[in-house]
This record gives structure tokens, sequence and C-alpha cells, in this order.
């Protein structure tokens, strides 16, 4: 049974820590997705990648978030330093088929709490 | 004005009860989402669609192109329906997310 992981499940920081979250997309999807929900803005897009390349990162603050695809087994998401308002779950979804926006299966999600 | 507009935020209903959840859109789209989290936290994808109707087990997914409007529906709706259900428009890159419709079937 084919699934993304995401690790840490949990995550509590202090501010101006650096926290990197990590995904494990399906194994063959050759797109992946970063994504973060908050109770007041729901899901928000933060960055995706096709075939490991970035193809948009619009939606994060880029003075302090990174996404990256070292190989095709491994995404991450580091911020650096944090903030009380990253405090989110952040989750990274994978999918085959491009250029129609594929059906994403989602990871369980990092809970960040950033004191 | 959201892009993509859910309604009701919030509904409560007797299992058994036929469930309605509705959703606009103002953006041109080439597929749109249906999808379901669960109270844990765990988010599944239902159904994406491009047109017509889209039926697996008890639930039903509709869209009218034309006018821009999505339907979930679910028949005999079960407590184990309680859920927080999204629907997710595709352009050309990316998702555009409506806040979410919070369901709760009691028995």
């Amino acid at each position: 049974d084919a699934r993304v992981t995401q690790t840490p499940r949990h995550k509590v920081t202090e501010m101006g820590q650096e926290v990197t979250m990590r995904c494990q997309p399906i194994l063959g999807h050759n797109t992946v997705f970063w994504y973060r929900q908050t109770m007041m803005q729901g899901l928000e897009l933060l960055a995706y990648f096709r075939n490991r390349a970035p193809l948009d990162d619009s939606g994060m603050p880029k003075d302090r978030f990174s996404a990256e695809m070292p190989d095709a087994t491994l995404a991450t998401l580091k911020i650096q330093p944090s903030e009380p308002r990253d405090s989110a779950v952040y989750f990274c979804a994978s999918g085959l088929v491009w250029p129609l926006v594929p059906t994403q299966y989602f990871g369980p999600g990092t809970r960040l709490t950033v004191l | 004005k959201n892009e993509v507009e859910q309604s009701p935020q919030n509904l409560t209903a007797q299992e058994g009860e036929f469930i309605t959840i509705n959703c606009s859109y103002s953006v041109g789209i080439s597929a749109l989402h249906w999808l379901q989290q669960h109270p844990g936290g765990g988010i599944v994808s239902l159904f994406m669609l491009s047109s017509g109707k889209k039926k697996h087990g008890r639930l039903i997914a509709t869209i009218n192109i034309q006018e821009k409007h999505s339907s979930l529906h679910i028949t005999a709706s079960h407590p184990r329906d309680s859920a927080v259900y999204i629907c997710a428009v595709g352009g050309a890159q990316k998702l555009v997310f409506g806040q979410g419709t919070r369901l709760t079937i009691n028995p």
C-alpha cells in the first residue's frame, strides 16, 4: 500500500530555531507539493516540484523558507529562523500525471508549534 | 472574494440523511478536486473531475463547467462520514482551495 510519508509528525521548537521537515513521495510519482494548513487560512500551497525541479514557490516567504528535492525519494522544507506565526500543519503530497493537475496523495502532515 | 467558495461552512445532520455540499469557483480550471479531512487530520482525495459526474460508493460528485459550480452528495449518511470536505480547483500549475465544510453526522 503505497503512501506518502512525512517526518517528524510533531515538532515543537523555540522561535529562532531551524526546522526541517521531510517527505518521501510515492515511488514513481513525479510531482511533489508542500502545503500549509492553519485555522485562519485553510490550506495554502507553498511550493511544488516536477521531476525534482522547483516549478512554483511563490507561496513561500522567501527570506525564511526553502524547499528542495535532493533526490526523487526525498523532499525537504526548511524554515530558518522559525517564528510563532509559522505554527501550522505542513502537508506534503505527491502525484503522477502532468500537465493536468494530478490526483494528489497526501502525507499525514507535520504539526509544527513554534513557541 | 475568495476564488473558491464552499457552502455551507458547517453542516450537522442525522444518520441516513442525504447530504449536499456546494462549491463555486471564479477561476478557469482544468480539474476540480474534492478532498476529505478526518478529525485525525489526514487528507484523502475523493474525486478529481473535469466534467459530468463521478460516483464512488455513497459519494457522488458533479460539476457544471458553464456555471462554475460543483456539488458533493452523500447518500445514506453515516457518522463515519463526519469530516471536513474541501473543494479545490486546479489551473495549469496549482490548486486553489476552498475553506472547507465541516460535516457532522449524528447517530
